[in-house]
């Protein structure tokens, strides 16, 4: 089966700091990419995603990530963090008709 | 347009009731997830339907959860009885799927119904 992982279960910044978080998958074939963003209390929304074509893929909010098909990761990098990033953060994987979510990664910005 | 629209927003429920979340899904979609949420297993998959057919329900977690998509728009998820061991944040998500295709879409997420059973 399909598995995603995050190594990061929480980080902690302050503000302007560089963000990676990691994410790891372990399907070989063709698959979709996904990071999504949940914000205390609201629901999943989508950070930004790959299907296909240039590797570094740039989301919402200044956000982007690297498609690296060797290493099966998908990282998600921001240069520089604010308080409002506060979230915790998951990446997603599907093939066909399947979505694998990571376990998340809490991200804690201190003003 | 409105988006996934789940209810009840919360529920407060003693061992051994019934039940029911209610999810709607976006116009035109026609794939459906339910997830569960708690701290302890994060983000669980728990069955999804593509245009009203269950595709895998491998992640019910036992015979009292099960779920209907009695047509396109609409489905439900029941607990019965439920236990307290039950308590999460239920997440409903829908998806577009090009007919004939291979599914690419993103899920777009309710905001959840947060069930305390106890």
């Amino acid at each position: 089966a399909q598995s995603v992982s995050q190594h990061n279960h929480h980080v902690i910044l302050s503000e302007a700091a560089s963000l990676e978080l990691g994410c790891n998958y372990s399907y070989g074939g063709t698959v979709n990419l996904f990071w999504y963003v949940q914000y205390p209390g609201q629901h999943l929304q989508l950070l930004l995603k790959y299907f296909s074509g240039d590797p570094l893929v740039k989301g919402i909010k200044g956000f982007e990530a690297e498609f690296i098909k060797s290493k099966f990761s998908f990282n998600l990098r921001k240069p520089s963090v604010q308080w409002s990033d506060t979230a915790e953060y998951f990446c997603a994987v599907s093939n066909f008709n399947k979505f694998y979510f990571g376990s998340g990664t809490k991200l804690n910005v201190k003003p | 347009d409105a988006g996934v629209i789940q209810s009840p927003r919360h529920e407060v429920t003693e061992m051994g009731q019934e039940v029911t979340l209610r999810c709607k899904l976006i116009s035109g979609h026609n794939s459906l997830f339910w997830y569960r949420q708690t701290m302890m297993r994060g983000l669980e998959l728990l069955i999804y339907f593509n245009n009203n057919v269950p595709i895998d329900d491998s992640g019910m977690p036992e015979d009292r959860f099960s779920a209907k998509m009695p047509n396109a728009s609409f489905s439900t998820l029941k607990i019965q009885p439920s236990e307290p061991r039950d308590s999460a944040v239920y997440f409903c998500a829908s998806s577009p799927r090009l007919a004939g295709a291979v599914y690419t879409g993103e899920l777009f997420f309710g905001e959840g119904s947060r069930l305390t059973v106890l």
